[in-house]
C-alpha cells in the first residue's frame, strides 16, 4: 500500500520564525489533507489539497502530485501553531485516509 | 449540528467491559470512516459506511469490535470485552461522498478510552 513520509519528526522554533513541513507519498493518490492535531487532540483540517498551492492566512500548502510530495509552510509562527501536523492521502484503489507519523512542532514564547 | 459531535469525549472502563462510543456525522453526509489512534501516532482506519452499509471493516482489530449505522446516520462503534490494547483515542469522520473521492474527510474531537 502507499507508504507516507514526513519530515522532519520534531521541529522547534521560536515565536516569529517561518517552517516548512514535507509529506512525500509512494503512490499516485485522490486526495491529500494536511491537519493540525493541536494539545488537546482535536484534529482541524487545515487544507485539502490534491494539487496546486492554497492560503490560509499564515499558512500555504502546495501538492506536486507528478512528484508526489506536498508542503505546509507556517509563516510568523505563534505559540498557538504548536501541535502536530499531520498528512493524510487518499488512494486510488480505495478511499481510506493512509496518515503519516507526524511532525510535532513547539513553538517557544 | 455544524461539525461531526463524538460522545463521550472521555471513557474509562475495566478490562472486560464492553463500551459504545457514538458518532454524530455532518447532516446530510454520506460517508462515515471510524479511526483509531494510539499515543503518539497518526490516526489508523478501522471501518467505512456509505449510509447504512458497511462497505469496509478491514482495519477492525479483532472480532470484538463491532460498528453499526442503522439509519445512515448517526454511528456506534463497540467495544465487547475491553483489554488494554484498546485504549486509544476513537476518531469519527464523516464527508458528503468519498465514495467517488474529491471530498474532504471531516473529523470529530474524538472519544479518548482508557481501559483499567
Amino acid at each position: 500500500g502507499i507508504q507516507v513520509e514526513q519530515s522532519p519528526p520534531d521541529l522547534i522554533l521560536q515565536e516569529g520564525a517561518n517552517s516548512t513541513l514535507r509529506c512525500n507519498f509512494s503512490d499516485s493518490v485522490n486526495n491529500l489533507q494536511w491537519f493540525h492535531q493541536n494539545p488537546w487532540g482535536q484534529l482541524i483540517n487545515l487544507f485539502y489539497i490534491p494539487s496546486g498551492t492554497k492560503q490560509n492566512g499564515r499558512l500555504s500548502a502546495t501538492t506536486v502530485a507528478t512528484e508526489r510530495y506536498s508542503l505546509l509552510y507556517i509563516s510568523s509562527s505563534q505559540t498557538t501553531d504548536s501541535g502536530v501536523y499531520f498528512c493524510a492521502v487518499e488512494s486510488r484503489s480505495n478511499y481510506q485516509l493512509i496518515w503519516g507519523a507526524g511532525t510535532k512542532l513547539i513553538i517557544k514564547p | 449540528g455544524a461539525g461531526v459531535s463524538q460522545s463521550p469525549r472521555y471513557k474509562v472502563a475495566k478490562r472486560g467491559q464492553d463500551v459504545a462510543l457514538r458518532c454524530d456525522p455532518i447532516s446530510g453526509h454520506v460517508s462515515l470512516f471510524w479511526y483509531q489512534q494510539a499515543l503518539g501516532q497518526g490516526p489508523e482506519f478501522l471501518t467505512y459506511f456509505q449510509n447504512e452499509a458497511q462497505l469496509d471493516k478491514s482495519g477492525l482489530p479483532s472480532d470484538r469490535f463491532f460498528a453499526e449505522r442503522p439509519e445512515g446516520s448517526v454511528s456506534t462503534l463497540k467495544i465487547q470485552r475491553t483489554q488494554q490494547e484498546d485504549s486509544a483515542v476513537y476518531l469519527c469522520a464523516s464527508s458528503l461522498n468519498s465514495f467517488y473521492s474529491n471530498q474532504p474527510q471531516h473529523f470529530g474531537d474524538g472519544t479518548r478510552l482508557s481501559i483499567l
